[in-house]
């Protein structure tokens, strides 16, 4: 069975803290996909970023940043110096390579960043 | 612009009503899904289609009906709206099933049904 728990359903910072997204998968695929998708206040699912399971650098875009770990089943999305503009839902998914498993979602983690 | 466009955005109707909720892509594009977002559950897969006239059944798909009689549109139809269908309804695109495929996801609908 495919799974994501994203185990912060809530998270509130002060603007200029860095902050963690956590996300863990459970998958028994060997080839998978892992995504982030950023939800802002007027609703559309934006795509942030898609990594294969075989490649484990992490990445760097920006301000964001993310960690992946497959010897924890981890994903985790670190914004840094966040901005009001950061506010929104994040969902990590993961998608198995195998026949026609759609993306399997975690629950969301609502961050909202205070000026 | 690639997109993929959901309408309407905003819709309250009353149970047993027929609606409609359309999806259109402009990316030639063959997988399409339907996907409902509800607070604490996440997006959970509806529908999906492989292709034209090629449809089959996700996660929750009860209550649900699609078709894909053209590769740019997909609509969720709702036979008979009951009030726990209401929820933030998502279309998706993807060149193919492929994991490394990614999806595009359409504005949103926000259905209540009363």
């Amino acid at each position: 069975a495919q799974k994501v728990t994203q185990a912060q359903t809530e998270i509130s910072v002060v603007e200029k803290e860095d902050v963690t997204l956590d996300c863990v998968y459970e998958t028994r695929d060997t080839t998978y996909y892992l995504f982030w998708y950023k939800q802002p206040p007027s609703g559309e699912l934006v795509f942030l970023i898609r990594r294969n399971s075989f490649d484990e650098q992490n990445e760097i875009s920006g301000r964001y940043s993310w960690n992946f770990q497959k010897s924890t089943s981890s994903f985790n999305f670190t914004i840094t110096a966040s901005q009001v503009v950061d506010s929104a839902v994040y969902f990590c998914a993961l998608k198995p390579n195998s026949g026609n498993t759609p993306l399997v979602f975690g629950k969301g983690t609502r961050l909202s960043v205070i000026a | 612009e690639a997109q993929v466009t959901q309408n309407p955005r905003y819709l309250i109707t009353v149970t047993g009503k027929k609606l409609t909720v359309t999806c259109s892509q402009n990316m030639n594009h063959e997988y399409m899904s339907w996907y409902r977002q509800d607070p604490g559950l996440g997006l959970r897969q509806i529908y999906y289609s492989m292709n034209v006239e090629v449809t089959d059944k996700g996660d929750v798909p009860e209550g649900y009906k699609v078709s894909r009689k053209e590769k740019r549109n997909f609509p969720l139809i709702l036979e008979s709206p009951s009030p726990n269908q209401t929820s933030l309804y998502f279309c998706a695109s993807s060149l193919g099933s492929a994991a490394h495929t990614e999806a595009f996801f359409g504005q949103g609908t926000r259905l209540t049904v009363v």
